[in-house]
């Protein structure tokens, strides 16, 4: 199983600023790993897949990056609708795996 | 619009079974592959089970191999989780998620989500 690990667990960020979140792989992935976004109480909501590709409707803030084992999530100014919880997945293997999540919450 | 609506959560005995459905509307339901994830309250995200678009291949996590069964109905535009054998982990919320295509398994479209809970 290939584990993926999301740091830093808790991210504090003033809005306007940048976030950058990281996810790492026990092992090679190639691109095929997808990031969501999910805001207290509401389902999960895909952001980026194959690494680096916003998904229908995400604005341009969010941009994703990386390859192999080391991804980056970076939300260059934040707006007050994207404090939520983060999370990274690989579906380059079977079992599909996540990550543990990143908070981001208000500085 | 894509919409997918589960129903079938609620609150059951260890050791007892429960049947999950997800209603999809708004793409053409047979040419993809469906998935379900859960979320322990407060936790993170587990993937579960995965049936391709026509039902002939199942994927399951290792948690759950032998007591959970997907299944589903394309004339009906729904897919199934057969739950049995419940255990007290086996509690959480339970999504259903659309795959984005027949290789790539992320979830492009996500369900509210249905709580199972089992306790004594």
């Amino acid at each position: 199983e290939i584990v993926m690990t999301q740091s830093p667990a808790t991210l504090s960020v003033s809005p306007g600023e940048r976030a950058i979140l990281a996810c790492t792989a026990s092992q090679s992935v190639s691109s095929d790993l997808a990031w969501y976004q999910q805001r207290p109480g509401q389902a999960p909501r895909l952001l980026i897949y194959d690494a680096s590709t916003r998904a229908a409707g995400i604005p341009a803030r969010f941009s994703g990056s990386g390859s192999g084992t080391e991804f980056t999530l970076t939300i260059s100014s934040l707006q007050s609708e994207d404090f939520a919880v983060y999370f990274c997945q690989q579906y380059n293997n079977w079992p599909l795996t996540f990550g543990g999540g990143t908070k981001v919450d208000i500085k | 619009e894509v919409q997918l609506l589960e129903s079938g959560g609620g609150l059951v005995q260890p050791g007892g079974s429960l049947r999950l459905s997800c209603a999809a509307s708004g793409f053409t339901f047979s040419r993809y592959p469906m998935s379900w994830v859960r979320q322990t309250p407060g936790k993170g995200l587990e993937w579960v089970s995965s049936i391709t678009g026509s039902g002939g291949s199942t994927y399951y996590a290792d948690s759950v191999k032998g007591r959970l069964i997907i299944s589903r109905d394309n004339s009906k535009n729904t897919v199934f989780l057969q739950m049995n054998s419940l255990r007290v982990e086996d509690t959480a919320i339970y999504y259903c998620a659309k795959e984005s295509g027949t290789y790539s398994y992320y979830h492009d479209y996500w369900g509210q989500g249905t709580l199972v809970t089992v306790s004594s």
